[in-house]
């Protein structure tokens, strides 16, 4: 059963770059036809995808957070990160790693979430 | 950015009943329509992918229609877990973006 975990800091402090990794077990992250992404969702209201990536490298971002947004690959740890840098307050969210199979690009698999705050 | 609106944006009904909520999308999106389920402090869940397709595991009370601009997703009769927010997501091209939501509650 394909397993994906979130992990990393929980507070953020404004202008800093928010850091996350989803660990993937269960299957291997360099399987052909899946994409692996990031979703978040603020307290209260409704999802945005942040961007998605396969696993040679290819990456596509949400062009609302593509100059601050950087997502990769570590294929040796079968893990996939996020950066997110300059964040303020309204990056405050539960942010969510998720597989998607390339076409339909359904999310299939998610993690559990993990609430980053950006907070002084 | 192609736009998904939901309707409606929430709905009071009881176990038993039939449940009918509707997603449409600012452009023709052929059938790459996805719905999640998701309820408090939960990851949402896939229940219907291109349009129509039943996820695997999912109840198949649950059911999806339609094609180009105008979608469904049907409940044929609504179970006690099923009380929870609902999002259609478009797949058609990049950024992937999802509906408002539409909140399930008991009457």
């Amino acid at each position: 059963q394909l397993q994906l975990q979130e992990s990393g800091p929980g507070l953020v402090k404004p202008s800093e770059t928010l850091s996350l990794t989803c660990t993937v077990s269960g299957g291997s992250i360099s399987r052909n036809n899946y994409y692996w992404g990031w979703i978040r969702q603020p307290p209260g209201k409704g999802l945005e995808w942040i961007g998605s990536m396969y696993y040679s490298g290819s990456t596509y971002y949400n062009p609302s957070l593509q100059s601050r947004v950087t997502i990769s690959v570590d294929t040796s740890k079968n893990q996939f990160s996020l950066k997110l840098s300059s964040v303020t307050a309204a990056d405050t969210a539960m942010y969510y790693c998720a597989r998607s199979v390339v076409v339909p690009a359904a999310f299939d698999y998610w993690g559990q979430g993990t609430l980053v705050t950006v907070s002084s | 950015d192609i736009q998904m609106t939901q309707s409606p944006s929430s709905l009071s009904t009881s176990v038993g009943d039939r449940v009918t909520i509707t997603c449409r999308a600012s452009q023709s999106i052929s059938s790459y329509l996805n719905w999640y389920q998701q309820k408090p402090g939960k990851a949402p869940k896939l229940l219907i992918y291109a349009a129509s397709s039943l996820q695997s595991g999912v109840p198949s009370r649950f059911s999806g229609s339609g094609s180009g601009t105008n979608f469904t997703l049907t409940i044929s009769s609504l179970q006690p877990e099923d009380f929870a927010t609902y999002y259609c997501q478009q797949s058609y091209s990049a950024p992937f973006t999802f509906g408002p939501g539409t909140k399930v509650d008991i009457k």
